[in-house]
């Protein structure tokens, strides 16, 4: 069946421009999550949607981050006035509600702020 | 959240299995140990996970330590595409949120 599906693959900005990174979850999947991976370190979480649950926002590095879901549906990650530092692959995952239940990332996408 | 400690990197004989080793001596009782991984320009990918008896699936074998203050990741027979960075991670029940550390990059020699 269909993956994670994140769009665009790849995104590049002025400094100072909004982006907007979209994340299609597999179908069913309630938990969503969004992490971000700086060239060559591991992955920081970022927030993470539950249902109709409050989000949990603890990772987000700043208020030029949030991020939106609506229902089990897709998300957008929302950046605002970009800064160079925010060049990374943010990665989107989704999965079934469940302490254990495996973490299916999709291929996440590349932004580039020049 | 409990940390676990990998090498940063080792290399493999193609056709050869691999170990993969873990440490995580703070783990919880409630801590289950995850293993991901990340081939190049992907995302992580689920390999296995545990909490006390060892584990097999089609991609790898899970190797839980008596004490679980240690784990190893077990590749049967390594070929050139599992070359990836390699994940441990500890997952409280009651967390939903998996926190990767760096992982071990994993080189195939052909």
């Amino acid at each position: 069946g269909a993956g994670v599906s994140q769009s665009p693959s790849n995104k590049v900005t002025e400094k100072g421009k909004d982006v907007e990174l979209r994340c299609d979850p597999i179908s069913g999947h309630t938990a969503l999550y969004w992490y971000r991976q700086r060239l060559g370190q591991g992955l920081e979480f970022l927030i993470y949607f539950q249902g109709n649950s409050a989000p949990d926002k603890s990772g987000l590095p700043s208020d030029r981050f949030s991020a939106e879901r609506t229902g089990e549906s897709v998300s957008t990650l929302t950046i605002q006035r970009t800064q160079q530092e925010d060049s990374a692959v943010y990665l989107c995952a989704s999965s079934v509600w469940g302490g254990n239940s495996p973490l299916h990332f999709g291929n996440g996408t590349r932004l580039t702020v020049t | 959240d409990a940390k676990t400690t990998q090498p940063n990197s080792m290399e493999s004989n193609e056709e050869e299995p691999v170990h993969l080793p873990c440490n995580h001596s703070t783990i919880s009782g409630t801590d289950y140990i995850h293993w991901y991984r990340q081939l190049p320009s992907q995302g992580p990918e689920y390999v296995i996970h545990g909490l006390t008896s060892n584990v097999n699936n089609r991609m790898a074998s899970l190797a839980i330590a008596e004490d679980r203050k240690s784990s190893t990741l077990i590749l049967h027979r390594a070929t050139l595409r599992d070359a990836a960075v390699y994940y441990c991670i500890l997952r409280d029940v009651g967390n939903e949120k998996l926190t990767f550390g760096t992982g071990t990059r994993l080189t195939i020699i052909p």
